[in-house]
């Protein structure tokens, strides 16, 4: 069965760069959640989208932007790169919202040098 | 903002059953999460309760009491492969949003 795809799975990047994360839900989903999991920490919930329209804001920082295209796959853009945004990042899928079993991608791991 | 609280850490036998609680203090309530998490992967959805009562499916159940701010997990007839971080997350509202905000997480180690 087809799940979620991250890309890219390895990220290394210079402070102050920008990085752009992607994120192809399974086919079918509707609903997008990005997530990010600094290391030994909980994850924490940044972004949600549902039928290509920002649902849920969590804790994105202003330096992010993050959007569902027309496909529903999703982009996180990342500026001006810090070395706490040295994380995992996590995107899920759904189909029909929140409610609905989330499906989990293998994630990103970003590291910022 | 949120409080949720969850064991650190809990151990049992293969072939138990291990309850896994999680409490948790907020305005806005709007459901609870339950995720397993193996270290070094993503996690993986187990349930979402919104309305009072258990919901059961197959070894894993739900149970959710939004009176006393309180959910746990159950886990029944244990397995080695269901050692790993359990966690609670609760979604509320927050200005014009619904945040899940994850708890710290249990983790679980199933022994012989």
């Amino acid at each position: 069965a087809a799940g979620v795809i991250q890309s890219p799975r390895h990220l290394i990047k210079e402070k102050r760069e920008t990085a752009t994360l992607k994120c192809y839900p399974i086919p079918r989903h509707d609903t997008v959640y990005w997530y990010q999991q600094g290391p030994g920490q909980d994850p924490q919930f940044l972004i949600s989208f549902y039928e290509k329209m920002q649902s849920d804001k969590g804790s994105i920082p202003d330096r992010f932007s993050a959007q569902q295209f027309s496909d529903y796959h999703s982009e996180l853009n990342m500026s001006s790169l810090e070395l706490g945004d040295s994380a995992l990042y996590f995107c899920a899928s759904s189909r029909g919202g929140f409610q609905e079993t989330q499906y989990f991608g293998p994630g990103t791991r970003l590291l910022v040098l | 903002g949120q409080n949720i609280d969850q064991p650190t850490e809990m151990t049992a036998t293969e072939g138990a059953i291990v309850q896994i609680n999680c409490t948790y203090q907020t305005s806005g309530f709007n459901g609870l999460f339950w995720y397993q998490q193996h270290a070094g992967e993503a996690p993986t959805f187990l349930s979402y309760n919104v309305l009072d009562g258990l919901e059961e499916k197959g070894r894993f159940s739900s149970f959710l009491s939004r009176s006393k701010g309180y959910s746990y997990l159950l886990l029944k007839e244990l397995q080695m492969k269901d050692s790993a971080s359990y966690l609670c997350a609760v979604r509320a509202r927050s200005g014009g949003s619904y945040i899940p905000t994850f708890g710290r997480g249990t983790s679980l180690i199933v022994h012989p």
